[in-house]
């Protein structure tokens, strides 16, 4: 069973920011959350990971609570391309992938 | 992009008979894994394998088994394949332990299996 839980879906308008939130209350000191996504017909592909402190990449940001047990992924401004389900991974030594959060970009 | 790929791309089968997917990936990573994608159900974990010959169950191993004779090769194979096991399968690597191993997971193109 997945250890994370996320919202089903999401909607944004392109190049508006977007929080995609996740909680993962089981969380131990030493789990990563992970990011990732999958756009259609493709394999999961990588987005951030972290483990206490806020990260930032060139695709987004990852903002982590102060007691670990949720996080958010930030896409600063959404494009087009960004509509993908995203995975929020965490708590477990294998991946876990549950059914993540489709996002839907809007013209 | 990380090289991994697998073989075939797509395969129609029918019920009862052997199927074997290959992993193959030119990263020298040590960790390697089956996933199997449904409508529905997200990614599930089929077998992995952190080095060679070492191999594990993940959450849906029934019906599976897998083979890793060399660090390049990952092998899923379907004994008798059912139509229950139609689905996209992918394969993944990564350098070292995921979750608390902070590591990245890098995902092949999958394949298209369908049992008839």
């Amino acid at each position: 069973d997945a250890k994370t839980t996320q919202p089903n879906s999401m909607e944004s308008n392109e190049e508006e920011p977007v929080h995609l939130p996740c909680n993962h209350s089981t969380i131990s000191g030493t789990d990563y959350i992970h990011w990732y996504r999958q756009l259609p017909s493709q394999g999961p592909e990588y987005v951030i990971h972290g483990l206490t402190s806020n990260v930032n990449n060139r695709m987004a940001s990852l903002a982590i609570a102060e007691d670990r047990k949720s996080s958010t992924l930030i896409l600063h401004r959404a494009t087009l391309r960004d509509a993908a389900v995203y995975y929020c991974i965490c708590c477990g030594q294998n991946f876990v992938f549950g059914p993540g959060t489709r996002l839907s970009v809007l013209p | 992009d990380a090289g991994i790929t697998q073989s075939p791309r797509h395969k129609v089968t029918e019920t009862g008979t052997p199927v074997t997917l290959r992993c193959h990936q030119t990263e020298n990573h040590r960790y390697m894994y089956w996933y199997r994608q449904d409508p529905g159900h997200g990614l599930r974990l089929i077998h992995y394998s952190y080095g060679v010959k070492d191999t594990d169950k993940g959450e849906v191993s029934d019906g599976y088994s897998v083979s890793r004779s060399k660090t390049e090769d990952f092998l899923l194979t379907l004994e008798s394949a059912t139509s229950s096991q139609t689905s996209v399968y992918f394969c993944a690597i990564s350098a070292g332990q995921l979750g608390t191993g902070g590591n990245e997971q890098f995902f092949g193109p999958g394949t298209r299996l369908t049992v008839l």
